[in-house]
């Protein structure tokens, strides 16, 4: 079993709805949370990281972490055809460098 | 440059050759990171570095695997004896820092190997 699991997709939604993306973990050592935004044939981005339990806002991306359910998520207000991409949740253990990270969530956002 | 640079972007080998694959890092990033990512999947960790020491190799699947950094900048990750299963996309990143500074990793474009 996987540490980090994330179910592949692909969520499909119309234009202006909320994205909502979440990721399961196992290792209560991780701390560091981290979403990352893929487009085809590019690169990871990132998007959001978290610190612990707790939610965080940029502008229309929320990010949350409840480490008592080891459970975090992703949500994308107001979608754009643009946020068409493959999001992938990633985490780090407080003593260390390595990103351990989800499969990823194709979304398609439809104008 | 302005980016993690991976060179080449594609690469198309018979089983059996070893190849080389670099990776330019973003100028003064101390960390950084090789992964593998198949198909549909996520990154998988293979190794990274701090400055040129290497941190941890736990993700390097055998010993037909290993990656040098020399002089704390340029990298290098070499598969020998290559194999039709080692074929994904290859992606290294950079961090400026260490420790919490992997939330702030730069990925590159990745390097496609291919086994033929």
């Amino acid at each position: 079993q996987k540490e980090v699991e994330q179910d592949p997709g692909p969520l499909s939604v119309p234009e202006g709805a909320i994205v909502s993306l979440n990721c399961t973990y196992s290792n209560s050592a991780f701390q560091y949370f981290m979403w990352y935004r893929q487009y085809s044939r590019k690169g990871p981005e990132l998007l959001m990281y978290t610190y612990s339990s707790g939610n965080k806002e940029d502008g229309r991306f929320t990010a949350q972490v409840d480490k008592s359910s080891k459970y975090i998520s992703l949500f994308i207000r107001d979608s754009q055809p643009s946020d068409s991409a493959t999001y992938l949740c990633a985490m780090i253990k407080a003593a260390g460098n390595k990103l351990t990270f989800g499969g990823g969530t194709r979304v398609l956002v439809k104008p | 440059g302005a980016g993690v640079s991976q060179s080449p972007r594609y690469k198309v080998t018979k089983r059996g050759q070893d190849v080389a694959l670099r990776c330019d890092p973003i100028s003064g990033h101390v960390s950084l990171y090789w992964y593998r990512q198949a198909l549909g999947q996520g990154p998988e960790f293979l190794t990274y570095f701090n400055y040129e020491a290497q941190q941890d190799k736990s993700g390097l699947p055998n010993d037909r695997f290993s990656a040098e950094r020399p002089e704390g900048s340029i990298s290098t990750l070499t598969i020998q004896r290559t194999e039709q299963r080692d074929s994904a996309m290859y992606r290294c990143a950079s961090s400026l820092e260490t420790g919490v500074g992997i939330t702030e990793a730069f990925f590159g474009q990745g390097t496609r190997l291919t086994v033929v």
